[in-house]
């Protein structure tokens, strides 16, 4: 069975950091495009960040570049999302989400991690 | 960034009529490859998305043939010909032709 499980969520204070991981299961993982998504409660989707197999290419929405960083590791069949600066807008469960090529069709996805920034 | 906008917001249904739903590009979402990246996601209550079509109008695995997907370069539609109750929930359309990824508001799909 092909899986997704994130991790690494919790409370944060603003101004704090937060490292997600997701660990990818029953494929190739080092074959596909990974991809981080986020729903802020009650709201709906907003792509974040995705890199290519070989994690030599990174793409961001805007607003979230110089605070977010993706990576990941080949050898743990994992993805990370480096989160820095947190502010309460950044609060939403953080899914990650396999993409097929040539352009990143999201078509396995994880459950999600929460992530909330309070004080 | 391309902004997409789903009409209606919200749709209730009676159980085993069709629905319809509309998802409208800013621009064209055809690639250069010739392709267009467009797919429809469905989010049930308390679960992650799930991937119904992807490039318009093809089914995803498992997916059932109630569901179908049209259109071209701006307009798209989302159609399941008889709604379910497990059909209820919301659905996204999202552009994957272009960065920034983006994804349509959303429409829930209830029953009446």
């Amino acid at each position: 069975e092909v899986l997704l499980v994130e991790s690494g969520g919790g409370l944060v204070q603003p101004g704090g950091s937060l490292r997600l991981s997701c660990v990818g299961s029953g494929f190739t993982f080092s074959t596909f495009w990974m991809n981080w998504v986020r729903q802020a409660p009650g709201k709906g989707l907003e792509w974040v960040a995705n890199l290519q197999p070989d994690g030599s290419q990174t793409y961001y929405v805007d607003s979230l570049k110089g605070r977010f960083t993706i990576s990941r590791d080949n050898t743990r069949d994992s993805l990370y999302l480096q989160m820095n600066d947190l502010r309460a807008e950044d609060t939403a469960v953080y899914y990650c989400a396999r993409g097929v090529a040539p352009h990143n069709t999201f078509d396995i996805w994880g459950r999600g991690t929460t992530v909330t920034v309070s004080s | 960034d391309i902004v997409m906008t789903q009409t209606p917001l919200s749709s209730p249904v009676t159980l085993g009529q069709p629905a319809s739903i509309s998802c409208r590009s800013s621009q064209s979402l055809v690639h250069s490859d010739g392709n267009t990246y467009l797919s429809w996601l469905q989010q049930r209550p308390g679960q992650p998305p799930r991937l119904l079509i992807y490039k318009i109008s093809n089914r995803f695995s498992g997916v059932p043939d109630t569901f179908s997907g049209s259109g071209a370069g701006t307009d798209f539609t989302l159609k399941i010909s008889r709604v379910e109750a497990e059909d209820v929930g919301v659905y996204y359309c999202v552009q994957t032709t272009q960065y920034p990824f983006t994804f349509g508001g959303g429409t829930k799909v209830e029953i009446k």
